[in-house]
């Protein structure tokens, strides 16, 4: 199956800073990716959808400015969390889909988990 | 809305088959699918299934999907130790890319 690779896999950092993740398409072109989130125990909420050369669409509650997406290339898609806080710690997981092959199949990454002290 | 029910645990013993259960709501799903969730990782897909096709059988794993009740399954014959995992369903809804997930079921299996 494709491969997606997600950077890094575990971050901690200080309430207030900004965090970066990435998240690469390995073998494939990926003109759409989709950020998720995960809490502790707890099933996996659709952040946002990324498009490859446009501005991504989020879902209904999720804050643009707190989560800037950037999606640059073909392979690669940013998660910035910016400002972030304790209540940001979570574990951001991103997939993509193949061009070419079935649009409904998505690959996900290994995921980001985000501890904010 | 859109809403996706799984139990949330299950344990077997290590031979046996499990059967993980997935209801949903949404009757305008086109595909649904199977996930597989180790500790800390990301999500590995297991097997997919057309909402038009009522079973898909893919070596030790076999899918049956009841549209009439709005039930998905995933049976997996002789379970192994390394099946331990959460397993999620999901769907996706008409000609959207979006994936509802359903709440995990944590499956246990032990010698």
């Amino acid at each position: 199956g494709a491969v997606v690779s997600q950077h890094p896999s575990w971050v901690i950092c200080k309430s207030g800073t900004s965090v970066k993740i990435e998240c690469r398409s390995l073998d494939f072109q990926a003109t759409t990716m989709f950020w998720y989130r995960q809490f502790p125990k707890q099933s996996l909420m659709l952040m946002a959808t990324s498009n490859e050369g446009s501005k991504a669409t989020y879902e209904q509650g999720v804050e643009k400015d707190k989560f800037l997406i950037n999606h640059a290339s073909l392979t690669l898609s940013t998660l910035t969390v910016t400002s972030a806080h304790p209540e940001d710690s979570s574990f951001y997981i991103c997939s993509a889909r193949v061009p070419g092959l079935d649009k409904n199949i998505q690959y996900f990454g290994a995921g980001t988990r985000l501890s904010v002290l | 809305g859109e809403d996706v029910e799984q139990s949330l645990f299950l344990s077997v013993r290590e031979g046996d088959s499990s059967v993980i259960n997935c209801t949903y709501t949404d009757s305008s799903s086109t595909y649904l699918y199977w996930y597989k969730q180790e500790p800390g990782a990301g999500l590995q897909l297991l097997t997919y299934i057309f909402s038009n096709m009522d079973m898909k059988q893919d070596q030790r794993l076999t899918v049956l999907l009841n549209k009439k009740d709005k039930h998905l399954s995933l049976r997996i014959a002789d379970t192994q130790t390394g099946d331990s995992a959460i397993y999620f369903c999901a769907e996706s809804i008409g000609d959207t890319d979006k994936l509802i997930f359903g709440t995990g079921t944590r499956l246990q299996v032990f010698p």
